[in-house]
């Protein structure tokens, strides 16, 4: 599976749009992008997930580049709630994920 | 649905004692994945199942630690003896082994082994 880098920590601002960036310049062709979060002291939870075209659905947005090298989670209206660790995971839909160590993104009031 | 369950949710036990944790997926999910979570490794994959057979248990750390599942609705993760160094969160996950990997993940078990 592609390896995935992804920034340690950012911060946002409560009600402004939270912009992840991930790199996954080896992705293969057939290799999924999915996005998981995991707050505090609870289980990741699937966010979203793509393989060429943009994708949204009532959590965030999801875009991925032209060459596929890159994608950008994008949470619209960013809510204290929203604060969590954000994994970037490239896979194939038959295999295993392999979290990495992900961004803490913290949304400040 | 409730989700996936996992039981229980705070294990301490001392070093050298049989350690069970116990998981519910969600109905209708084949399959089924046990993950260990620990501040130095971060969030690991010890195995998982698809249709209650275990395809992947690479990243078991030793015998030790053993996991089954006996039918589609519940599943065991084992260590014996326990060792401080397996104090972690361990987690249970379930999925549809569909087009693709959308897992759902259980609280968590927070085990210490003194």
């Amino acid at each position: 599976d592609a390896k995935t880098t992804q920034p340690p920590s950012m911060d946002c601002a409560e009600g402004r749009a939270a912009n992840l960036p991930c790199n996954h310049s080896t992705i293969s062709g057939n290799e999924y992008v999915y996005w998981y979060r995991q707050i505090h002291s609870q289980g990741p939870q699937y966010i979203i997930h793509g393989l060429k075209n943009n994708e949204t659905n009532e959590m965030a947005s999801l875009i991925i580049t032209e060459d596929r090298k890159s994608s950008t989670l994008i949470l619209p209206h960013a809510t204290l709630r929203d604060t969590a660790v954000y994994y970037c995971i490239v896979s194939l839909p038959e295999r295993q994920l392999t979290f990495g160590s992900g961004t803490q993104l913290t949304v400040l009031p | 649905d409730a989700g996936v369950i996992q039981s229980p949710r705070h294990e301490v036990t001392e070093m050298g004692q049989e350690v069970t944790l116990r998981c519910k997926p969600i109905s209708g999910h084949n399959s089924l994945f046990w993950y260990r979570q620990t501040m130095m490794r971060g969030l690991e994959l010890l195995i998982y199942f698809n249709n209650n057979v275990p395809i992947d248990d690479s990243g078991m750390p030793e015998d030790r630690f053993s996991a089954k599942m006996p039918n589609a609705s519940f599943s065991t993760l084992k260590i014996q003896p326990s060792e401080p160094r397996d104090s972690a969160v361990y987690f249970c996950a379930s999925s549809f082994s569909g087009e693709y990997n959308e897992q759902f993940f259980g609280p968590g078990t927070r085990l210490t082994v003194l």
